[in-house]
């Protein structure tokens, strides 16, 4: 079984900086995806950027980017020129290629981004 | 406007009495699955199905069940609900394919006294 883990319960960063979070996983397969998720004081779940694992390139969207190191199974999230409505928690998540669609979730991080 | 829709979004109940959550998608998904989201734990899987009448359970699926009867449609079902059952459930839907993405619904605040 897969499992992921975020070591950082709570995280704070001041406004227009830059923050990074963490995201381990443990994993014997090779064919994966991994995921981040935010999830605002609305509680909506919004996909925040997509890893495929067989991919060397990091994926990037706009103001945030990860840094995947699959050797070390580690998937960080860096979140650049923090802004007030980036304050929410943070769920990375990872997918199996052989298992379905399912996604198993870390515990989360909370980001407050201070003004 | 694509979407996963849940009904209701906020229910309080007792203890034994049998309750149903709504789950419905309007982009033609062959996926869908319930989780459950407690403090720390981040979230869990209940049930998935891949398509109509295809059902499995996920990680934690006691105390639940679900249908798929139409497509568009993936109702979770608390029998008798206890208050372990207190929690935010959100379904999420995404086509068979290999790493696609998972739309969420707004998820569903079930407090069980």
């Amino acid at each position: 079984a897969q499992t992921v883990t975020q070591s950082q319960p709570e995280m704070s960063v001041q406004e227009a900086e830059t923050v990074t979070l963490s995201c381990t996983y443990d994993t014997s397969e090779n064919n994966y995806y991994l995921f981040w998720y935010k999830q605002p004081p609305s509680r909506q779940m919004i996909l925040v950027i997509r890893q495929e694992a067989y991919k060397q390139q990091n994926a990037t969207e706009n103001r945030f980017s990860v840094n995947f190191q699959k050797a070390a199974k580690s998937f960080s999230l860096k979140i650049s020129d923090s802004q007030l409505g980036d304050t929410a928690m943070y769920f990375c998540a990872f997918m199996n290629n052989n298992a379905g669609n399912m996604l198993t979730f870390g515990g989360g991080t909370r980001l407050m981004v201070k003004p | 406007e694509a979407q996963v829709t849940q009904n209701p979004r906020y229910l309080i109940t007792v203890t034994g009495k049998k309750l149903t959550v709504t789950c419905s998608q309007n982009m033609n998904h062959e996926y869908m699955s319930w989780y459950r989201q407690d403090p720390g734990l981040g979230l869990r899987q209940i049930y998935y199905s891949m398509n109509v009448e295809v059902t499995d359970k996920g990680d934690v699926p006691e105390g639940y069940k679900v249908s798929r009867k139409e497509k568009r449609n993936f109702p979770l079902i608390l029998e008798s609900p206890s208050p372990n059952q207190t929690s935010l459930y959100f379904c999420a839907s995404s086509l068979l394919l290999a790493g696609d993405t998972q739309y969420f619904g707004p998820g569903t605040r079930l407090t069980v006294l």
